[in-house]
């Protein structure tokens, strides 16, 4: 079955740091660029981040740019989001999702985890 | 980079056929045929439902469609259903390697 399993939400105090990952199975991982997405409680989607098929190209949304750092592990099979300097507006649900095509970013997610929950508060 | 423009909520009949509107810029929407859209139920993960502006993914009704005129994407579901309801996003390629998603919209089957 192919899958994305996201991990390592929880609850920081701002200005705190937290690693988020993404272990992905079912399919072959090294060939496919992934995302992450968050949604803030009871708000839309926002995308966040995404990091090419051998993680040698990476981009991420201005709102988390020079806090939040996405990375892969191939060998692994999983993603993650390091993020730091959290900030209150950084309370949300994040997802990972798989683009659908391997080697090409089409930005067509067609697989999502379940999300994992970050809070940030004092 | 600003969130493309969605109608907060539309709602139909069943059996009806309800349009969503995403309208962004042309630096997104109106440059690049990579628009997609996602239904999302509530507590649950979204779902892929068209890509590439008007391809269906296998195992989405066919009920379901999309198109783009300019700097504006549409989705259609015709045959209203209630399983139908819940929260529709697009999402854009914006260059430079960047997306960027729709502010959402509720869909209400009456």
């Amino acid at each position: 079955e192919v899958q994305l399993v996201e991990s390592g939400g929880g609850i920081v105090q701002p200005g705190g740091s937290l690693r988020l990952s993404c272990a992905a199975s079912g399919f072959t991982f090294s060939t496919y660029w992934i995302h992450w997405v968050r949604q803030a409680p009871g708000k839309g989607l926002e995308w966040v981040s995404r990091v090419n098929s051998d993680g040698s190209s990476t981009i991420h949304a201005d709102s988390v740019k020079g806090r939040f750092t996405i990375s892969r592990d191939n060998p692994k099979n999983t993603v993650y989001l390091q993020m730091n300097s959290l900030r209150v507006e950084d309370t949300a649900v994040y997802y990972c999702a798989r683009d659908s095509t391997e080697w090409e970013l089409l930005f067509n997610m067609d697989v999502w985890g379940q999300g994992t929950t970050v809070t940030v508060s004092s | 980079q600003s969130a493309l423009t969605q109608p907060a909520s539309v709602s139909g009949s069943p059996g009806q056929s309800i349009t969503i509107s995403c309208t962004g810029t042309s630096s997104d929407v109106g440059s690049y045929n990579l628009v997609s859209w996602y239904q999302q139920h509530p507590g649950k993960a979204p779902k892929l439902m068209i890509y590439e502006v008007y391809k269906r993914p296998s195992g989405v009704s066919g009920r379901f469609s999309g198109s783009k005129s300019d700097n504006t994407a549409s989705l259609t579901i015709s045959g209203l259903q209630a399983e139908d309801e819940g929260d529709y996003y697009c999402c854009s390629y914006a260059g430079s390697g960047r997306g960027v998603f729709g502010g959402g919209t509720k869909l209400t089957v009456l």
